[in-house]
């Protein structure tokens, strides 16, 4: 069973378009998150929820934005798509009380 | 400002010798320190980690060193095999990680 899944696994799409990303886990856990892996390969937190709850926002655009429907589910809605929004996006979960997250397999972005 | 340094972007090892990861962080306030292994087109998997209050961890072939004065962790593999041909990340923090931009380690038969 996939712990950590995310969809679509792919995603090509115009400038200027919105579009979504869903992640699901499947372990229990409270709190979950969205990193940005770059061009340069760095792995950059976006988001965290807990609980449903924001409770970390880094500097991103608010083109981008959360959506926690339950505690298992965080998806990532990104608006008027721009060239540098192009990247591997991941989904990770994190229990109470752990320190280690787990991630989903990543979705690539490409933004022509 | 980059705030944990992966400063070799690969590494090459023959196969059964060890392997040598390290990783450099600035923030003394960091509480745990964490090893991820990421194979191309999957997640980074959880490998190892360590608090602040041990400066070694052991999990099978992999170790972990922490060295607060230094401000310095590393990852040892012994012995290396052609599976752990990936990239290895090390992460430091605790609710929120910093990521060091990875080693790819390549193990040759």
């Amino acid at each position: 069973d996939t712990a950590v899944s995310q969809t679509p696994k792919y995603l090509v799409t115009q400038m200027g378009n919105d579009k979504s990303i869903k992640c699901e886990q499947n372990l229990g856990h409270d709190t979950m998150y969205w990193y940005k892996q770059d061009s340069k390969k760095f792995l950059k937190i976006m988001f965290s929820y807990n609980n449903k709850e924001l409770i970390i926002n880094e500097t991103v655009p608010n083109r981008f934005s959360p959506k926690s429907p339950d505690k298992a589910h965080l998806n990532l809605h990104i608006n008027s798509l721009e060239l540098g929004d192009s990247a591997v996006y991941f989904c990770a979960s994190k229990g109470t009380g752990g320190i280690e997250q787990y991630f989903g397999p990543g979705t690539r972005l490409t933004v022509t | 400002d980059q705030q944990v340094k992966q400063n070799s972007p690969s590494l090459s090892v023959q196969e059964g010798r060890i392997s040598i990861l390290n990783c450099d962080y600035t923030n003394s306030m960091f509480d745990y320190f964490l090893w991820y292994k990421k194979y191309p087109a999957e997640g980074p998997t959880f490998l190892i980690s360590i608090s602040s209050i041990k400066d070694k961890n052991e999990d099978g072939r992999f170790t972990v060193f922490l060295n607060k004065s230094a401000k310095h962790l590393s990852l040892h593999i012994v012995p290396s095999q052609p599976g752990d041909s990936a990239v290895y990340f090390c992460a430091v923090g605790g609710g929120k990680l910093i990521f060091g931009q990875g080693t790819e380690l390549s193990v040759k038969p």
